[in-house]
């Protein structure tokens, strides 16, 4: 059973352009996470936002949440070839369980 | 500081063969959960333990088994490997569980089923 769902599923932008990435999902929550992913490599957690919060900095990182809409955006700012990665949102489901989208691809051109 | 730790990183089973995936964490968390990872499905739930002494299953626990042999340690089982369970698998630890702040991955294993 899908929660979350990111929008795009894959995104190219230019080195030092700003990366957006969105992520809806269904049902209410209590919070949303955003991970990372590395070619070949274990995701990585990046930032938690709860429910009550409507917006996160951690760095270049900056993430929305929307629980009227039942949304969050996650911002990279400045992109850098090491931000190539997969990212993912994840939201909380029943039974201490956290559900995971299927993934935005961020390639950085050169 | 080594995290969550998994072994084996790669392995190839003939279909029927059984094995074990095992899975570590330092980091005296409470919760572990096992993931499948395949092209386009996002990482699905198989089994997870929110303490030690606990396994619920998940989304996809058809096919395995887990053990939760101590606070450290959440092992996978698959009984008899069949081509459908090639994947990358990933075990996670948490402090507080989907409440807290945040799973930590290991480095995944990827297992190809012939």
């Amino acid at each position: 059973s899908q929660q979350g769902e990111e929008d795009p599923q894959a995104l190219s932008i230019q080195e030092g352009e700003n990366a957006t990435m969105n992520c809806s999902y269904k049902t209410s929550i209590n919070n949303l996470q955003w991970y990372r992913q590395n070619s070949g490599r274990g995701l990585v957690h990046l930032i938690l936002i709860r429910s009550n919060e409507r917006e996160k900095h951690s760095g270049r990182l900056r993430v929305t949440l929307d629980t009227s809409k039942k949304s969050s955006s996650l911002l990279i700012t400045a992109s850098r070839a090491a931000d190539t990665a997969s990212y993912f949102c994840a939201t909380d489901a029943r039974d201490d369980k956290i559900i995971f989208g299927k993934g935005t691809r961020l390639h950085i051109l050169p | 500081n080594a995290g969550v730790t998994q072994t084996p990183k790669f392995q190839v089973l003939k279909t029927g063969q059984s094995m074990t995936l095992q899975c570590a964490q330092d980091m005296n968390h409470n919760s572990m959960y096992w993931y499948r990872q395949d092209p386009g499905m996002g990482l699905r739930l198989i089994y997870y333990s929110a303490s030690e002494g606990t396994t619920d299953k998940g989304e996809v626990p058809n096919g395995y088994n887990v053990s939760r042999l101590n606070k450290r340690e959440f092992s996978l089982r698959l009984e008899s490997a069949a081509p459908s369970q090639t994947s990358v698998y990933f075990c996670a630890s948490s402090e507080l569980g989907a409440t807290g702040g945040g799973y930590t991955f290991g480095s995944g294993t990827r297992l190809t089923v012939v």
